[in-house]
């Protein structure tokens, strides 16, 4: 069925490391796979996605890797900040535009 | 910045009560959706408008739970009555490309508690 599993759950980082959140999904014929960061008592915001004729984007300080054979993804944010801190989703589609969302990772930047 | 617009930000309400919320996606925009997040989980679908059309329901417990997109603009969701399980954040999306899983902006969400 149409599952996305996201790890970890919660993670520590001192301010200027790094980060890296990592998503696995079950359907080899996903092809969107989005990020989102939600601060508290906000919606989620887009801040980067990817895909599948992809295999790594960058943004500034925010990049995604994909593993199409591997069936996974990850998130990686280098030169971590404190405005960094909040819950990070992924995502991925399944056949349609329909999305479904892994369990979210709780960062937080220790200053 | 186009933003989608969502209201009220919060809601309190009584078990057995109807309640609504109001959505408004950024102009231009066909494909609107509707998500329920309960808390410390990621958000779920529980409809999805092409224009004015239901596209996806299969998640919306249709018992209690209603949506509508009359002029394919803004839409409502409903739900009477309420129950304690209802508590959650309701969000509304939405994306300009049919057809596509493309960019999906959220708004702000409605935070719905049920007594």
């Amino acid at each position: 069925g149409e599952n996305v599993e996201q790890h970890p759950s919660t993670l520590s980082v001192q301010e200027g490391d790094s980060a890296v959140i990592k998503c696995t999904y079950s359907d080899s014929a996903s092809n969107y796979f989005p990020w989102y960061k939600q601060e508290l008592g906000k919606g989620p915001q887009l801040i980067i996605d990817i895909r599948s004729n992809v295999g790594e984007k960058k943004d500034q300080r925010i990049a995604v890797t994909l593993n199409k054979t591997a069936k996974h993804f990850s998130l990686h944010i280098t030169e971590t900040q404190p405005e960094d801190s909040a819950v990070y989703f992924c995502a991925a589609n399944f056949g349609n535009e329909k999305l479904t969302f892994g369990t979210g990772t709780r960062l937080t930047i220790i200053p | 910045e186009a933003e989608v617009a969502q209201s009220p930000r919060y809601k309190i309400t009584e078990k057995s009560q109807a309640v609504a919320f109001w959505c408004d996606p950024i102009s231009g925009h066909a494909t609107l959706y509707w998500y329920r997040q309960i808390l410390g989980q990621g958000p779920e679908l529980l409809v999805q408008f092409q224009d004015e059309s239901v596209v996806d329901d299969s998640q919306l417990p249709k018992d209690r739970f209603s949506a509508e997109r009359l002029k394919g603009v803004d839409s409502t969701l409903k739900i009477q009555p309420a129950e304690l399980g209802d508590s959650a954040m309701y969000l509304c999306a939405s994306s300009s490309l049919a057809g596509l899983a493309y960019e999906q902006y959220f708004g702000p969400g409605t935070r719905l508690t049920v007594t």
